[in-house]
């Protein structure tokens, strides 16, 4: 299978500042990518997906760049608010596979929004 | 609305208890799935329903035991469990219901605590 795994376990950022998440994945196979924001005791939650066919989706405030070349994607957060805060994971599927449907998640970054 | 529920919230129960967890979702979805959550790590696969058939059994010890009524319900049935089984248990469901790529999305869990 394939692992994805995240560059930095943490990250802290001001408020209004713009927040950086990176992920990068080993399997080129992967087709869809999923960012999901997970707060304190919650279940994860879909923020942004995007397929291999595209390089940049754009969401509320949220950005998704996939670089298939280095198989790299990035989450970036605008004007990050204390709300934010949170551990954000990527998660990647490999289609038509045995395990397609298996969302193969990074280790997670937690981000801090501090004032 | 891509509401998943998931009862009961919190759950503590000792190592010859029977138990179970609900979950449900009325998005029409076709796929459902059992994730374990241990703290500060990503959500690991166990089960998934497609269907309402078990498609996917990740290696899940006996002591687990899903079951699908029907398309909008899937309970985990839990039996003799260990400490060791003491995690944040997710529920998700996607619409397609086909391995491929498709979104998921998750319930807000059930905390369970074995004693």
């Amino acid at each position: 299978g394939e692992s994805v795994g995240l560059h930095l376990p943490t990250l802290s950022v001001q408020e209004g500042d713009n927040s950086i998440i990176n992920c990068a994945y080993s399997n080129s196979a992967s087709d869809y990518f999923i960012w999901y924001k997970q707060e304190s005791g919650k279940g994860p939650q879909f923020i942004i997906d995007i397929r291999s066919n595209m390089d940049k989706r754009q969401g509320q405030r949220v950005t998704v760049l996939l670089n298939k070349t280095v198989k790299h994607l990035s989450l970036q957060i605008a004007a990050t608010q204390p709300g934010d805060s949170a551990v954000y994971f990527c998660a990647g599927q490999i289609p038509n596979s045995n395990s397609g449907y298996a969302l193969n998640f990074g280790k997670g970054t937690s981000l801090l929004v501090t004032p | 609305d891509t509401e998943v529920t998931q009862t009961p919230k919190h759950l503590v129960m000792g190592m010859t208890n029977k138990k179970s967890l609900k979950c449900e979702q009325h998005m029409g979805h076709r796929a459902m799935y059992w994730y374990k959550q241990k703290a500060k790590k990503p959500p690991e696969l166990m089960f998934v329903y497609s269907y309402e058939k078990l498609s996917i059994n990740e290696s899940v010890p006996s002591r687990f035991s899903p079951e699908c009524p029907n398309s909008s319900l899937l309970n985990l049935h839990l039996h003799a469990l260990q400490p060791e089984d003491s995690a944040l248990y997710l529920c998700a469901s996607s619409q397609r219901g086909l391995a491929g790529t498709d979104t998921q999305y998750f319930g807000p869990g059930t905390r369970l605590t074995v004693l």
